[in-house]
């Protein structure tokens, strides 16, 4: 099994400039989640769903979107790059919610 | 607001010791914990967890403890290897209200294992 796809890994863009951020898993979770992980932060919540079709802000949303049209794919949307983006993104899924995450290998974006 | 803090940001210890990583929690409402161990440049994976409804969980080298009246818990490592070299995340998630079913992660404990 894969697990939890994210590509890129790695990514360097202009100020307002957009990307999208790809995760996929083939574990059939309905829970799926972005995070991300500052220098020395936690793991802070970006977005998250609970199924296809059904998506919900966690604690830092601003300046991301997200979609869900299937069980397989949780896309990140970055629409206007800024400087407070770069980070590192992890993608997780799970069975139910708040337990046993399955991470992705991150991608390292840096906004210039 | 942290809910989740993990207050040493390192550790060292030397392999066959006893490793211990601490940490504590605000929100009354988590009651569900769990340890998360990291590589560099690979996402966290699942180490153990412990739901409040026990005081400690065992597998293996690991052990985690959880005191909730202190709202205190503490993953044990014994004994330690060089290959445990890592960082360490707490994590917690609360059953019902809000940001239910959601896990809210500490900082972080970078943990080195000196051969």
């Amino acid at each position: 099994n894969a697990g939890v796809t994210q590509t890129p890994k790695f990514r360097i863009l202009k100020i307002g400039q957009s990307m999208t951020l790809q995760c996929t898993q083939d574990m059939n979770h309905n829970y799926m989640y972005w995070y991300r992980q500052d220098p020395g932060m936690g793991l802070k919540l970006i977005y998250y769903s609970v199924g296809a079709g059904i998506t919900d802000k966690g604690e830092v949303p601003n300046g991301y979107n997200v979609s869900r049209s299937t069980t397989e794919d949780f896309p990140l949307r970055l629409e206007l790059a800024a400087p407070s983006q770069t980070s590192v993104y992890f993608c997780a899924s799970s069975w139910t919610g708040g337990y046993g995450y399955t991470f992705g290998s991150g991608t390292r974006l840096t906004v210039v | 607001d942290q809910q989740v803090k993990q207050n040493s940001p390192s550790l060292s210890v030397q392999e066959g010791r006893i490793s211990i990583l601490n940490c504590d929690y605000t929100n009354s409402m988590f009651d569900y914990f769990l340890w998360y161990k990291k590589y560099p440049a690979e996402g966290p994976t699942f180490l153990i967890s412990i739901s409040s409804i026990k005081d400690k969980n065992e597998d293996g080298r690991f052990t985690v403890f959880l005191n909730k009246s202190a709202k205190h818990l503490s993953l044990h490592i014994v004994p330690s290897q060089p290959g445990d070299s890592a960082v360490y995340f707490c994590a917690a998630s609360a059953s019902s209200g809000a940001g239910s079913y959601q896990l809210t992660f500490g900082k972080g404990t970078k943990l080195s294992v000196i051969p």
